[in-house]
């Protein structure tokens, strides 16, 4: 089954507890991107990978880090977790050639006490 | 299921009807326009998208209308039925189609 995958779904840690957020694609997409999704203002792009070593900011990556190591997995790090970081994350993918068709994962979770 | 939005402009429809689910967006210069469709507690899904050089575009049951001059994009459901009910987002699509800026959303409710 086609379809992006993301761990945990679930987690609650305290402020400055580096943490990772996995997400894994099977469909050999090209493109990757992460997204946080906050009450009242919509879904907001962190970064975005267009292939293997290749990434970019979104509008909001401050707090974050990515990286791109394998074209299947788009790991999401928070080298020191604050509270304003609580979020519903989404990571997605596509082909490069219909980027703007993303194939969303089920999301993650994350409240930071 | 999850809260996406808790001060999102609602629509509500009775089944079997249409539905037309607005969208305003900022930049001249994107490329593409799409919606997508998330229900509770799952991601977003893409539904149709419509190239910016296109004035409308149709799907299986949805129309997506896109009025640059005004720079309004609009979401047409045909016959809404129940699970149909779900949060609507536009979303424009810049850069190559890598950069992706997300609409506030709005709820469907259908009515049986």
């Amino acid at each position: 089954e086609a379809q992006v995958t993301q761990n945990p779904r679930y987690l609650i840690t305290v402020t400055g507890k580096k943490l990772t957020v996995t997400c894994s694609q099977n469909m050999n997409h090209e493109y990757m991107s992460w997204y946080r999704q906050d009450p009242g203002l919509g879904l907001r792009q962190i970064y975005y990978s267009m292939n293997v070593e290749v990434t970019d900011k979104g509008d909001v990556p401050e707090g974050y880090k990515v990286s791109r190591k394998e074209k299947r997995n788009f790991p999401l790090i928070l080298e020191s977790p604050s509270p304003n970081q609580t979020s519903l994350y989404f990571c997605a993918s596509s082909f490069g050639q219909a980027a703007y068709e993303q194939y969303f994962g089920p999301g993650t979770r994350l409240t930071v006490t | 299921g999850e809260s996406v939005g808790l001060h999102l402009p609602t629509l509500s429809v009775q089944e079997g009807d249409n539905s037309i689910i607005n969208c305003a967006y900022s930049n001249s210069a994107s490329d593409y326009f799409i919606w997508y469709k998330q229900e509770s507690g799952k991601g977003p899904q893409f539904i149709i998208d419509i190239r910016s050089n296109m004035d409308k575009r149709q799907g299986q049951r949805v129309t997506v209308l896109l009025n640059k001059t005004v720079k309004h994009l609009s979401l047409q459901i045909a016959a809404t039925q129940p699970g149909d009910s779900a949060v609507y987002f536009c979303a424009e699509n810049s850069g190559g189609g890598f950069k992706t800026i997300f609409g506030a959303g709005t709820r469907l409710f259908v009515k049986a």
